[in-house]
């Protein structure tokens, strides 16, 4: 499993509340990335990260802020959730030319 | 721009048959390429990958083929399993990005 865990595993919130997802990893892999899956668009990368306080928007970051003060951690936050964030929110990190993911966050955006 | 995708969305066969999953990727420049599994409520997991200075690559019960002429790959899964019963998508690269292009998934069910 690469070593990497996401939490909370499932969440339910409120439109315009803020949400914050965790993503934890053990190997010091420098990239990481966050992506969402929903049906009928496979996976869609939100940002991905080069390595401490170095981050870059992906294809579908709008809604989205990104944050990683050290190695092991990638933090998603949703400032202002809607319902169109709805979604399973999976972490990547990079080993070489291949990834390795995270078991998922279900969100759920009422 | 770049995409990749699948020809078929499902796929079922009955256990022990062999299973092929195909992906036609868009981008000629792609020299990597990936596929995945991903089980019901899981992450995608890593099968096998294949560079493009190959044609073909196997693994336990998995080969990858890779056509770069026509820009097709497929999975092969020999004396395919229920435990394999999964959504498989591919992944494909350029000149060693860390960004992936993911194909929507083709969801094979096998029948015992």
């Amino acid at each position: 499993d690469a070593g990497i865990t996401q939490s909370p595993r499932h969440k339910v919130t409120e439109t315009g509340t803020p949400v914050t997802l965790r993503c934890h990893q053990t190997e010091n892999h420098r990239y990481m990335y966050w992506y969402r899956q929903d049906p009928g668009h496979g996976l869609r990368l939100i940002h991905y990260s080069y390595g401490v306080k170095d981050t870059d928007k992906g294809e579908v970051s709008d809604g989205y802020s990104v944050s990683r003060s050290k190695t092991e951690d990638f933090l998603l936050t949703l400032e202002s959730a809607t319902s169109s964030q709805t979604s399973v929110y999976f972490c990547a990190i990079s080993e070489s030319e291949s990834q390795y993911f995270g078991p998922g966050t279900r969100l759920t955006v009422l | 721009g770049e995409s990749v995708g699948l020809h078929l969305p499902t796929l079922s066969v009955q256990e022990g048959d062999n299973s092929i999953i195909n992906c036609a990727y868009s981008n000629s420049a792609s020299d990597y390429f990936i596929w995945y599994k991903q089980e019901s409520g899981k992450g995608p997991q890593f099968i096998i990958d294949i560079r493009s200075n190959m044609d073909k690559r196997q693994g336990q019960r998995v080969t990858v083929l890779l056509n770069k002429t026509v820009k097709h790959l497929s999975l092969q899964i020999a004396a395919t399993q229920p435990g394999d019963s999964a959504v498989y998508f591919c992944a494909d690269s350029q000149g060693g990005s860390e960004k992936l292009v993911f194909g929507k998934g083709t969801k094979l069910t096998v029948n015992p």
